[in-house]
This record gives C-alpha cells, sequence and structure tokens, in this order.
C-alpha cells in the first residue's frame, strides 16, 4: 500500500510558468519534507514542516514555495520556473524529527521547456 | 557544514560476492545515520537507520555499522543478487536539525 504519494509522476512546463507539485501521505506523520535531486547528485532538502511550523533551508531560492493546509497534504510551488529548475522533487515524511526514518514518495520528475 | 562523501561512485560485482559500501562525514556531531535505497528515476528506501549511540543495524542480509569519533559507517551486502543494484545513499542528520545527504555509490551485480 502506497504510504507517501506524489502527483503528477511526471511534469512538464514551460519556462516561467508556475507549478504546483502535490504530496499526500497515510502515516499519519508530524513531519513533511521536499527535496530537489539533479541528475547525479544527493538530494538536497528545500524546506520541511514540523506539523504547521514552516521550516526553510538557508540557500532554497524564493521561487520556491510550500503549503501544508492538513497533516495529510503538502504542495510545492514552483513560482517561476527556470531551466536550472528542471530535477526530481522527492516528497518525504517522519513521524516526529529528522532523527527518525524518513519514508519517501516516488518522487515527480519536473521538465521545463 | 557537514560533508558526506562515497567512495566509489560506481561498482560492479559478480553475483554472490558480499561487498561493502562506504560513507564518511566530516562533522562527528551527528543523531543519527540512515542508508537508503534508490531504483533509477524513483524515490529512496530506507534500508537501516543507525542512531548515534549505536555502532550497528542488521536487517536480512544488510549490515550497516558506525564509528561517530571516525565519521565513518559501512554498508556490508552479503551473498550479493543482480536484485540489489541500484544507488545506494547514506545520509546523516545533525545538531542543527539537518539532513545531509552523500551522492551515492552506483550498485551493479552481474548474473
Amino acid at each position: 500500500d502506497a504510504m507517501v504519494i506524489q502527483n503528477p509522476r511526471y511534469q512538464v512546463t514551460q519556462f516561467g510558468k508556475p507549478v504546483t507539485l502535490s504530496c499526500s501521505q497515510t502515516l499519519n506523520h508530524n513531519v513533511m519534507y521536499w527535496y530537489q535531486q539533479k541528475s547525479s547528485q544527493a538530494p538536497k532538502l528545500l524546506f520541511h514542516y514540523y506539523d504547521k511550523d514552516f521550516n526553510n533551508e538557508a540557500d532554497t531560492p524564493d521561487n520556491f514555495q510550500s503549503r501544508r493546509p492538513n497533516t495529510s497534504f503538502c504542495f510545492l510551488d514552483i513560482r517561476s520556473p527556470g531551466l536550472g529548475d528542471a530535477a526530481m522533487y522527492l516528497c518525504a515524511t517522519s513521524r516526529e524529527q529528522l532523527r527518525e526514518t524518513q519514508y519517501f514518495g516516488p518522487g515527480t520528475r519536473l521538465l521545463v521547456l | 557544514k557537514q560533508e558526506v562523501t562515497q567512495i566509489p561512485a560506481a561498482l560492479s560485482v559478480p553475483e554472490g560476492e558480499n561487498l561493502v559500501l562506504n560513507c564518511s562525514f566530516t562533522d562527528s556531531a551527528i543523531y543519527n545515520l540512515q542508508w537508503f535505497r534508490q531504483d533509477p528515476g524513483k524515490g529512496l528506501t530506507s534500508l537501516l537507520l543507525i542512531q548515534s549511540s549505536q555502532r550497528e543495524q542488521t536487517s536480512g542480509r544488510l549490515n550497516a555499522s558506525l564509528d561517530k569519533s571516525s565519521g565513518r559507517s559501512t554498508l556490508y551486502i552479503a551473498a550479493s543478487q543482480p536484485g540489489d543494484s541500484a544507488t545506494y545513499l547514506c545520509a546523516v542528520s545533525g545538531t542543527g536539525n539537518q539532513f545531509y545527504f552523500g551522492t551515492g555509490t552506483s550498485l551493479t551485480v552481474i548474473p
């Protein structure tokens, strides 16, 4: 049974056209994360929510925003995608904190034309 | 800033061999270290989590060790199988409530 679900699996957008990626979880975990992973690179943490508390990494561009309307859902908004934003975007959850096992979704592959 | 390094970047072994993947980190002040598996174009699957107070964790054919003082962890895979082919990533969580990944080791097990 899928525990962390990401939609869509593949997203194509145009340069500068806003795009939203979604993540949902059935684990009832408090913490949700968004990572960006470019080809052959390590996943890079963009931000995370501890319940409703939003935590932005210092080097996450302002172009990236996130929303968590409830425990189950979290969205990644890219306001004006550039060619450099093409990547795999991974959503993950953990029960309480970063110190616990993270459960990842399958990822959304974003292509910017 | 924490830096996580995984060597080698790629590894090919014949089926049945035992193998060791390496992970090193520069700041020993960590809360835990996790090993993940990533199949091509897919998300990450958590394999093992070692708390900073632990020395090793085992799951089936996998054994992960942690030497925090030297900044090293190893993932031992016994009797490798073609289905083990994937990229293996380690990640450490630090005192700054951050999470750092290595770039991974791409493993190919040849039938």
